[in-house]
């Protein structure tokens, strides 16, 4: 079975902190998301790496940022956070197009912004 | 770019009805099609997804979905729902050589009573 992990369920930040959300994967997958799930919203797709140390932006870049050193791993940074940043936020992995375009889903990471 | 519209924002049934829940896209080109579930507490996870061929695609759990090019649809079926489906269903579009970027409706809430 596919496995992404995602390294906190909760976090609880304050604005203008800098916040780190990690996302591993067991499957060697080179595509990596981060997206956000907000009601009424769907998921809205922040930024996408197909290999390490590419990235993409994806709808909604703005006021975050991202790390693929690994090709397991694909951090979300938040530089300084404000509280519109408070949100679910899921990452997901997927092979190469070719082999199929299913992407694996973590659990996600729920983030209040006070 | 493409886009993806699910009319249906909360739908509450009983046991044992019919579910018909709808998706349109918005995208001139070839599109692979998901419909993603999120079960309460669960991982987003794929139900079923349409690459080419048969227009009709059979998913886990008795769901199907039917691709109608036409109509730029790709509807949700199920004939007969259990309290367990319980759930938010999301459809996606894909287009060729977006490396499988998705692009995700604002989702459906189901609800199933006994």
């Amino acid at each position: 079975d596919v496995k992404v992990t995602q390294s906190s369920r909760y976090l609880v930040k304050r604005t203008g902190e800098k916040v780190f959300l990690e996302c591993v994967q067991d499957m060697d997958h080179e595509n990596m998301f981060w997206y956000r799930q907000d009601p009424g919203l769907g998921l809205r797709l922040i930024y996408f790496s197909y290999d390490v140390k590419m990235k993409e932006k994806g709808d909604i870049p703005e006021g975050y940022s991202v790390s693929r050193e690994k090709k397991e791993r694909f951090s979300l940074i938040l530089e300084s956070a404000s509280t519109n940043q408070t949100s679910m936020y899921l990452c997901a992995s997927s092979p190469p197009t070719w082999m199929g375009e299913t992407q694996y889903f973590g659990p996600g990471t729920r983030l209040l912004v006070l | 770019a493409q886009s993806v519209s699910q009319h249906n924002h909360h739908v509450i049934l009983s046991e044992a009805a019919s579910l018909e829940l709808g998706c349109n896209y918005s995208y001139g080109g070839t599109v692979n099609l998901f419909w993603y579930v999120q079960y309460p507490g669960q991982h987003l996870q794929l139900l079923l997804k349409y690459f080419s061929g048969d227009p009709l695609v059979k998913g886990i759990k008795g769901f199907e979905a039917e691709f109608i090019k036409s109509k730029f649809s790709f509807n949700l079926r199920k004939p007969s729902v259990q309290w367990s489906d319980t759930a938010e269903y999301f459809c996606a579009v894909s287009t060729t050589g977006t490396a499988s970027k998705l692009t995700f409706g604002t989702g459906t809430r189901l609800q199933v009573t006994l």
